[in-house]
């Protein structure tokens, strides 16, 4: 099992320019997150979905879009990047809510 | 909102010595109770967790105890090695959904 993988590894973009982050994950987990990671801000909820065709908001979901097609694919839109948007970009799943978290390698993300 | 408090947030230990990283709650429906330890450029991983049923629960150098009536939890490393330095974040379940909400993290350090 290859686990939680995400692309890219890095990524620049120009403010208002728009761009995918992929994560798939070969668990057959029903649970899937996207956290962004910020200098001493911990890890931040953006948004997640308890399975396919369900999603919801997180603590931090403006400027970020996502959808849910398939059980094994949770891809997040940045619709216009905004230098705010500059992060650490971590996926990461579970079998079912309230349990362990398996985390992707996570994405770089710069905004100029 | 619900939070997780952490501290310290910083924590510098000499070889062998014991390492206590406390963690506070504010949602009284949160039930599971997970650490997960990041080294530097690596992505979170679990080591170890807690559910509210359970006082406490010790793998090896590791321990986690959980006061569910002051809404605190504690991660415990006995005999610290300098392997053990990197980021330690606390994190706890927000009610029914199940999602996550992070401590900022504790920077622990142990020296030779």
């Amino acid at each position: 099992n290859a686990g939680v993988t995400q692309t890219p590894k890095f990524q620049v973009l120009k403010t208002g320019q728009s761009m995918t982050l992929q994560c798939a994950q070969d668990m057959n987990h029903e649970y899937m997150s996207w956290y962004r990671q910020d200098p001493g801000m911990g890890l931040r909820l953006i948004h997640y979905s308890v399975g396919a065709g369900i999603t919801d908001q997180g603590e931090v979901p403006n400027g970020y879009n996502v959808s849910r097609s398939t059980t094994e694919d949770f891809p997040l839109r940045l619709l216009s990047a905004a230098p705010s948007q500059t992060s650490v970009y971590f996926c990461a799943s579970s079998k079912i809510p309230n349990s362990p978290l398996h985390f992707g390698n996570g994405t770089r993300l710069t905004v100029t | 909102g619900e939070n997780v408090e952490q501290h310290p947030s910083t924590l510098s230990v000499q070889e062998g010595d014991s390492a206590v990283i406390k963690c506070t709650y504010s949602d009284s429906a949160s039930n599971y109770f997970p650490w997960y330890k990041q080294e530097l450029g690596k992505r979170p991983q679990l080591i170890i967790d807690i559910r509210s049923n359970v006082g406490e629960k010790k793998d090896q150098r590791i321990a986690v105890t959980l006061n569910k009536t002051a809404k605190h939890f504690s991660l415990h490393i006995t005999e610290t090695q300098p392997e053990d330095s990197a980021v330690y974040f606390c994190a706890a379940s927000r009610g029914s959904q199940g999602n996550l909400i992070f401590g900022k993290g504790t920077k622990l350090s142990v020296k030779p």
